[in-house]
């Protein structure tokens, strides 16, 4: 299957510090992007989906000066937690995929802990 | 915001039982997918069944679906101490993939 590389892994932070996680598709082109939000032991939410060249759509309640999203390529996408607050620390998930439909790949995850 | 609900939210069986999860969702789909998640790790495609399918095999996975209750099932037969994960059904009811809360599975050995 499609590979969907997200870096980093793991990082950690001190508050009110600025945070860029990278999502990558390795081998194929990703006309869609999306970045979720994922809290122990919960299930995936939704934070904005972005298409290649656009500004991304955000979910209600994701602030947009908060969480910044960029598409600029049809294989990079980049989520930056701007001002970290501890409350940011989460689990967060990208995926990508080729077209409308088709199956979408995921990223690792970026485990962000802010102190 | 979610799409669906899965029960239950936690199985734990012993290795070589079969495993039973179901989904429900709230709208109309295309199609259905199920992914695998093991902990803090991204998520892994397991199936699609599209709209138009009852059902569909991969493997030891089978899925049912069932448009007009809104709600498909997966059966993991012959379970591994490996397959202990968080399994999530997922649909696109605006082309954004939306999941449900997932069930933990824990397959004792």
């Amino acid at each position: 299957g499609a590979v969907v590389s997200q870096h980093p892994s793991w990082v950690i932070c001190k508050s009110g510090t600025s945070v860029k996680i990278e999502c990558r598709s390795l081998d194929f082109q990703a006309t869609t992007m999306f970045w979720y939000r994922q809290f122990p032991k919960q299930s995936l939410m939704l934070m904005a989906t972005s298409n290649e060249g656009s500004k991304a759509t955000y979910e209600q309640g994701v602030e947009k000066d908060k969480f910044l999203i960029n598409h600029a390529s049809l294989t990079l996408s980049t989520l930056t937690v701007t001002s970290a607050h501890p409350e940011d620390s989460s689990f967060y998930i990208c995926s990508a995929r080729e077209g409308l439909g088709a199956i979408q790949y995921f990223g690792a995850g970026t485990r962000l802990s802010v102190l | 915001s979610q799409q669906g609900e899965e029960d239950p939210q936690a199985l734990s069986i012993q290795e070589g039982e079969n495993a039973t999860m179901n989904c429900s969702y709230k709208t109309s789909i295309n199609n259905l997918q199920w992914y695998r998640q093991n902990s803090g790790r991204g998520l892994v495609h397991l199936i699609l069944i599209r709209s138009n399918e009852r059902e569909k095999h991969s493997g030891r996975l089978r899925v049912t679906l069932d448009t007009s209750k809104k709600s498909s099932s997966l059966l993991i037969t012959a379970s591994r101490a490996a397959d202990t994960a968080s399994y999530f059904c997922a649909t696109e009811p605006n082309n954004d993939m939306r999941f449900g809360a997932g069930t933990r599975l824990t397959v004792k050995p």
